[in-house]
């Protein structure tokens, strides 16, 4: 199964922007790269997803490498609110995730 | 409310005991992913059905077995609890229709599950 990495922690400040990085080298053509995170005491949510573009929403952006072996979740303006475990993970073009979501990207985000 | 109902929200056991958590997908979702969240690990993928079907199997002990039933909610079974079993036990759902790769996956808000 292709692998993510991502750091431990991240620190920000608020209203700053935030570029949480991920690595997948071994990402296959057909593998789908999402965004999850997980606020405290609350079940992950969907942040954002992609194949081959950048792609934009209103939470966050993709930047997507052109080798696709790296990505990375950009938060244009962070708040307090965004304070959370950030989940980088692969999704086959069947829609299989057998990929733990690991630990993630611990994001803190100071006043 | 994320479409995705988890019950039990809490549940307190005593080891050597059996339990099942249940999960009823968002409306429109056929499939089913069940996740363990302990207090110092990241989310382990457990087990994946399909419109009643297993459809992948991650790191799952034989104690635990789960099942997805024809009117698509899934119960996970844990038997012969263990301390080591306390967790959040998450359950997630997507449509898995074409292009599923790019069905994202809506979780419950979990069950939290303590052995003692």
């Amino acid at each position: 199964d292709a692998k993510t990495t991502q750091p431990n922690s991240m620190e920000s400040n608020e209203e700053e922007p935030v570029h949480l990085p991920c690595n997948h080298s071994t990402i296959s053509g057909t593998d789908y790269i999402h965004w999850y995170r997980q606020l405290p005491s609350q079940g992950p949510e969907y942040v954002i997803h992609g194949l081959t573009s950048n792609v934009n929403n209103r939470m966050a952006s993709l930047a997507i490498a052109e080798d696709r072996k790296s990505s990375t979740l950009i938060l244009h303006r962070a708040t307090l609110r965004d304070a959370a475990v950030y989940y980088c993970i692969l999704r086959d073009v069947w829609g299989n995730s057998k990929l733990t979501f690991g630990k993630g990207i611990t994001l803190s985000v100071r006043p | 409310d994320s479409g995705v109902t988890q019950t039990p929200k809490h549940l307190i056991t005593a080891t050597g005991q059996r339990v099942t958590l249940r999960c009823s997908p968002r409306s429109g979702d056929l499939s089913v992913y069940w996740y363990q969240q302990s207090l110092d690990q990241g989310l382990q993928f457990l087990i994946q059905y399909y419109n009643g079907e297993e459809r992948a199997k991650g790191n799952i002990l034989e104690r635990f077995s789960a099942q997805q039933f024809p009117d698509l909610h899934s119960e996970l079974n844990l038997s012969s609890l263990e301390l080591g079993d306390s967790a959040l036990y998450f359950c997630a759902s997507s449509p898995m229709g074409q292009g599923a790769g790019a069905n994202v996956l809506t979780f419950g808000a979990g069950s939290r599950l303590t052995v003692l």
